[in-house]
């Protein structure tokens, strides 16, 4: 069971928003907001898309945006893509014992 | 460009010593600039840190696997190691290692290999 809660899964029609929850048990990320986002198409290896639970890498459109609030960190996703289709992992510092833990992940359909 | 690659065996009996390498190109494990990370996910599921390793040696496990875990690197041939001892059936997963920042966001995962699956069976 993870330690970080997500619905398994979530849908829109292309060019709509859609946005996913992370909810843990205590400050999602702690004080420091240590909650990243990864993006991981069908066949592939996950690949980073939020960090620090706002910021962006290079080449990652800014369509892709993060936020929280207490014990929920959230990801949105506008303009859907087809390309957008996969499922979506957030991971959030977990104190110096555990260091970092990740959601069961949210399979998002482009209808 | 960095490029990580995993290699092992993708069978493993159960009680045995799963071993998967992680070879880096177009970068070294010894730049100070970062950590070097395994991650592992079960068929279907969800993903899970294994245990992460900076080029001196200092090594950040899991909990849950630290006592049958170890992560460690190699700078001559510019790759890191994971061995899990004594596995069982729910130590199958594909494994992936990655690249982490040597910074106070230590936790993420910027760059990732392609993954190797390892199955645990007799």
């Amino acid at each position: 069971q993870s330690a970080l809660t997500q619905p398994p899964s979530a849908s829109g029609s292309p060019g709509q928003s859609v946005t996913f929850s992370c909810t843990g048990t205590s400050d999602v990320g702690g004080r420091s907001n240590y909650v990243s986002w990864y993006q991981q198409r069908p066949g592939q290896a996950p690949k980073l898309i939020i960090f620090e639970v706002t910021k962006r890498p290079s080449g990652v459109p800014d369509r892709f945006s993060g936020s929280k609030s207490g014990n929920t960190a959230s990801l949105t996703v506008s303009g859907l893509q087809a390309e957008d289709e996969g499922n979506y992992f957030c991971s959030s510092y977990a104190g110096t014992n555990n260091y970092v833990v990740f959601g069961g992940g949210t399979k998002l359909t482009v209808l | 460009q960095l490029q990580l690659q995993e290699s092992g065996p993708g069978l493993v009996k159960p009680s045995e010593t799963l071993s998967l390498t992680c070879t880096i190109s177009g970068g070294f494990i010894s730049d100070i600039n970062y950590f070097w990370g395994w991650i592992r996910q079960p068929p279907g599921k969800g993903l899970e840190w294994i245990g992460t390793v900076y080029y001196s040696g200092t090594t950040y496990y899991n909990p849950s696997l630290k006592s049958r875990l170890t992560v460690s690197v190699d700078t001559s041939k510019n790759e890191f190691s994971l061995k899990l001892v004594s596995v069982t059936a729910a130590d199958t997963a594909v494994y992936y290692c990655a690249r982490q920042p040597n910074a106070d966001d230590w936790l993420m995962f910027h760059r990732w290999g392609q993954g190797t699956l390892v199955t645990v069976s007799s």
